[in-house]
């Protein structure tokens, strides 16, 4: 079965420090992988996907995400965190054409 | 660039009240899906279509209908409201088989039944 666990419900990091947010997945072959975001009273937004090509893979926003397939994790970070990145993050794994589970998020906030 | 439209924003129901949520797409996409986010479960999958005139069951299907009569249409509906039902529904689409196709969400419907 096809799992999605992201180690931090909330992270808090001071503006302009970096961001890690992290991400496991569990796939019985080899999935896609995708981040979103999701600001305030909005929906889902894409941030970047991993599809088999290479593995870091570069996002919107700065954002990037190494896939690892040694240690089953897709962890997202950021050099430079700003105020506008404060939201809640979604990891999703999708291994059919129908299927995507998403991960529970974890919400990033920005300290001036 | 409308995307993905659900109606409506909001919405207050009474235990046993019934309605429709509609959601729209306007890129062509077969696949729409429909989902409720509670805090803490991040989306869980309701119901979804992989085409006009499709549906299927996802993870959380009980007390919801779907019909798909038109392509760009998919909608979501609730017989007789119960509190259990309170959350944030959203719609979204995506354009085809590969695993790699993203989804593409709307902005999302806040329901409570009181």
């Amino acid at each position: 079965a096809q799992s999605v666990t992201q180690l931090d419900s909330h992270v808090s990091v001071s503006e302009g420090t970096p961001v890690l947010l992290r991400c496991n997945y569990s796939s019985s072959y080899s999935p896609s992988l995708f981040w979103y975001v999701q600001h305030p009273n909005k929906g889902l937004q894409l941030l970047l996907k991993y599809t088999s090509a290479a593995t870091l893979v570069k996002g919107i926003n700065g954002f990037e995400a190494e896939f690892k397939k040694s240690e089953t994790s897709f962890h997202l970070t950021k050099p430079s965190a700003h105020m506008s990145d404060a939201a809640e993050y979604f990891c999703a794994v999708k291994t059919s054409y129908d299927k995507v589970i998403f991960g529970p998020g974890t919400s990033l906030s920005v300290i001036p | 660039n409308a995307g993905v439209t659900q109606t409506p924003k909001f919405r207050v129901l009474k235990t046993g009240q019934s309605m429709t949520l509609l959601c729209a797409q306007d890129m062509n996409h077969e696949y729409m899906y429909w989902y409720r986010q509670d805090p803490g479960m991040g989306l869980r999958l309701i119901h979804y279509s992989v085409g006009e005139g499709t549906t299927a069951k996802g993870e959380v299907p009980d007390g919801y209908n779907v019909s798909r009569l038109k392509k760009q249409n998919f909608l979501l509906g609730l017989e007789s409201a119960a509190p259990s039902q309170t959350s944030v529904y959203f719609c979204a689409s995506s354009s085809g088989q590969a695993s790699n196709q993203p989804q593409h969400f709307g902005d999302g419907t806040r329901l409570s039944i009181l």
